[in-house]
């Protein structure tokens, strides 16, 4: 079946680092693919999209590029802050809406 | 508008009691989905309503979990009887129709003791 994998946490940085957070998944299909943060006390916000191959999703200064010939999804951030702290999620979608989604990878930044 | 709320926000039961949890969708949103983080592991899939039917509910772990619809409006999610592994937190999102982006709840934290 489908799945999602992406790198374990806590991911622990300085502010203004450069953050990546790995994502792989493995589907049938062409599937779109997402990213999902869960800031503190809150739910989960869609934070961007891919839906075909070579598509880049951007939002809040984060990046990802659907990349098909090494089933990838990385997140990046040239320079992260504070209130970038969260637990993100990469997800995919086919047919019917439905998610499925990685395990999260806690990001804690620190001024 | 309204977001997806989900109530209570955090419940903590002992083994072998009886927890429902509601999800009330955006308003005109017909299709409605549960999901749960056990463990801290993966997001995984329970079910999706559209409007009152239950289109899919592969995901749904086993007899004690019973999801229900009625009207097409807000959802219930019992669990009965709770057992241990059934602690983590559940999900529920709404999106209009299936192609549009679905919107999730705080989610409810469900403690078994």
């Amino acid at each position: 079946g489908d799945s999602v994998t992406q790198m374990e946490g806590p991911v622990t940085l300085s502010e203004e680092a450069f953050l990546t957070i790995n994502c792989t998944y493995t589907a049938t299909g062409y599937p779109s693919l997402f990213w999902y943060v869960q800031y503190p006390g809150e739910g989960l916000q869609l934070l961007l999209k891919a839906t075909k191959a070579d598509d880049k999703g951007s939002n809040k200064g984060f990046e990802a590029t659907y990349r098909k010939e090494t089933t990838s999804f990385h997140l990046e951030k040239g320079s992260v802050q504070v209130s970038d702290s969260a637990v993100y999620f990469c997800a995919l979608r086919k047919a019917g809406n439905m998610l499925t989604f990685g395990g999260g990878t806690r990001l804690m930044v620190k001024p | 508008e309204a977001g997806v709320t989900q109530f209570p926000s955090h419940s903590v039961i002992e083994k072998g009691q009886t927890v429902t949890l509601r999800c009330d969708p955006i308003s005109g949103h017909d299709n409605l989905y549960w999901y749960r983080r056990v463990m801290g592991k993966e997001i995984k899939f329970l079910l999706h309503f559209v409007k009152e039917s239950k289109q899919d509910e592969s995901g749904m772990p086993n007899n004690r979990f019973l999801a229900e619809r009625t009207g097409g409006t807000y959802s219930t999610l019992k669990v009965q009887p709770a057992e241990l592994e059934d602690s983590g937190v559940y999900f529920c999102a709404s999106s209009q129709d299936r192609q549009t982006e679905a919107f999730f709840g705080q989610g409810t934290r469900l403690t078994v003791v």
